[in-house]
């Protein structure tokens, strides 16, 4: 049972550089949701999309933005990469009325 | 703007042991309150959740009660494993439990033999 995969799971950037992480919902899960964990600190929510459409959003800049595909996959881009953007981004998936579906996140370091 | 506080920040218990771990929240219309448990180099993973209308939910050795006129809810975990030893994050949302979760900050539990 494939579960939440996200790609890739560490990735290197310059800060300046633009990035995208990419992911794979559960089977049968249409709503993807990105949260973003800093080290020792809890995720912090992004964005949500359904329909393949931004329905709720976190506060983050417009650097960050997204996007869902018909297969319900999604990405995340974050432009104008900063050292803060260091951190653990998790992607989940859910149907709207049950809970989430976890994936092992994408590692990004800023350098 | 924090509105989910969780303490504390790490908790040290021996093997049988029982593992304790608060949070208080601001927001009234949260009325979903999940815990989710995250190993080293993985997601977070669903452990229970509870919605306001009961003041306990017990599943296995764990057990969430709620106090809604506090506005805090608590993870118990009876007979602590050495296997539990994990980071725990409370949560919180309104709606459905699709909706956009609100964290803690988490709470690194160890286990000794």
């Amino acid at each position: 049972d494939a579960g939440v995969t996200q790609s890739p799971t560490h990735l290197i950037k310059t800060r300046g550089q633009q990035v995208t992480l990419r992911c794979s919902p559960k089977s049968g899960h249409d709503t993807v949701s990105w949260y973003q964990q800093a080290l020792g600190q809890g995720p912090q929510f992004i964005f949500q999309y359904y329909e393949e459409e931004e329905r709720q959003r976190g506060n983050f800049p417009d650097r960050f933005s997204g996007h869902q595909f018909p297969n319900y996959s999604s990405e995340l881009n974050v432009n104008a990469l900063l050292l803060g953007d260091s951190a653990l981004y998790l992607c989940a998936s859910s149907l709207w009325t049950n809970g989430y579906t976890f994936g092992s996140g994408t590692r990004l370091t800023v350098v | 703007q924090q509105q989910v506080k969780q303490s504390p920040q790490s908790l040290i218990v021996q093997k049988g042991g029982i593992s304790i771990i608060n949070c208080a929240y601001e927001n009234t219309a949260f009325d979903y309150f999940p815990w989710y448990q995250q190993f080293p180099g993985k997601g977070p993973a669903l452990l229970i959740a509870i919605r306001p209308d009961v003041s306990e939910k017990k599943e296995g050795r764990f057990t969430i009660s709620f106090n809604k006129s506090a506005k805090q809810f608590s993870l118990h975990i009876m007979d602590s494993q050495p296997g539990d030893s994990a980071t725990y994050f409370c949560a919180a949302s309104k709606g459905t439990s699709g909706s956009r979760l609100t964290f803690g900050e988490g709470t690194q539990l160890t286990v000794n033999p």
